[in-house]
């Protein structure tokens, strides 16, 4: 069955701290994979997406991330979170085969700051 | 570009009533996909066009219909709503590569 899992259903730390995301899909053909950030009442942003070659992918406002094709994990990082990076955050996977265009999300990171 | 754009925001309803959302894709898309957003279920695919044709379809009733023009613009429906249709929609373009922007989203509020 094609699922995204986010084990962390809320994460808190502090400004100017480092952060990881994790994520582990499972899919059984070749993925392209999403990391997705959601402000209250908005819609979803993109911050960066893997579809091949390197497998540490950088992102806008200094988000990264690493697939790990062994551990079926897609983990996001970010070296010193900031205020405004509070906020929801999902993982998603879909198809390389471009037959579709539709995303299985995970249930999503909520990310709190604290000064 | 404009982004992509959905209307109206916000939508109040009462049971047994349909509602129509509106989808602008952003210029030259062709594909649109609907997602349906829940605090209990989170982010559901709905379904996706590409070129006017319906081109997957999510795990939802036949209450929830969609379609798309020769613009691009999509729009979807959902016929005798329930309590359990309040939701926040949204709907994503592509181009290729499955990268997809999202609209705002409309938030559906059931009564």
């Amino acid at each position: 069955a094609q699922s995204v899992t986010q084990p962390d259903i809320h994460i808190t730390v502090s400004e100017g701290a480092s952060l990881e995301l994790r994520c582990n899909y499972s899919y059984g053909a070749t993925p392209y994979l999403f990391w997705y950030v959601q402000s209250p009442g908005q819609g979803l942003q993109l911050l960066l997406k893997y579809f091949s070659g390197d497998t540490l992918v950088q992102g806008i406002k200094g988000f990264e991330a690493e697939f790990k094709r062994s551990q079926s994990s897609f983990n996001l990082r970010k070296p010193s979170v900031h205020w405004s990076d509070a906020a929801e955050y999902f993982c998603a996977v879909g198809a390389a085969s471009g037959a579709t265009n539709k995303l299985i999300f995970g249930t999503g990171t909520l990310l709190a700051v604290q000064p | 570009k404009a982004g992509v754009t959905q209307t109206p925001r916000y939508l109040i309803k009462t049971r047994g009533q349909q509602v129509t959302l509106s989808c602008s894709p952003i210029s030259g898309h062709r594909s649109v996909s609907w997602y349906q957003q829940t605090p209990g279920q989170g982010l559901q695919f709905l379904f996706e066009y590409f070129s006017e044709t319906q081109r997957n379809k999510g795990n939802f009733p036949g209450r929830f219909s969609g379609r798309q023009f020769s613009n691009s613009r999509s729009e979807m429906n959902v016929s005798t709503l329930e309590l359990g249709d309040s939701a926040l929609y949204l709907c994503a373009s592509s181009d290729r590569d499955n990268e997809q922007f999202f609209g705002p989203g409309t938030r559906l509020t059931v009564l």
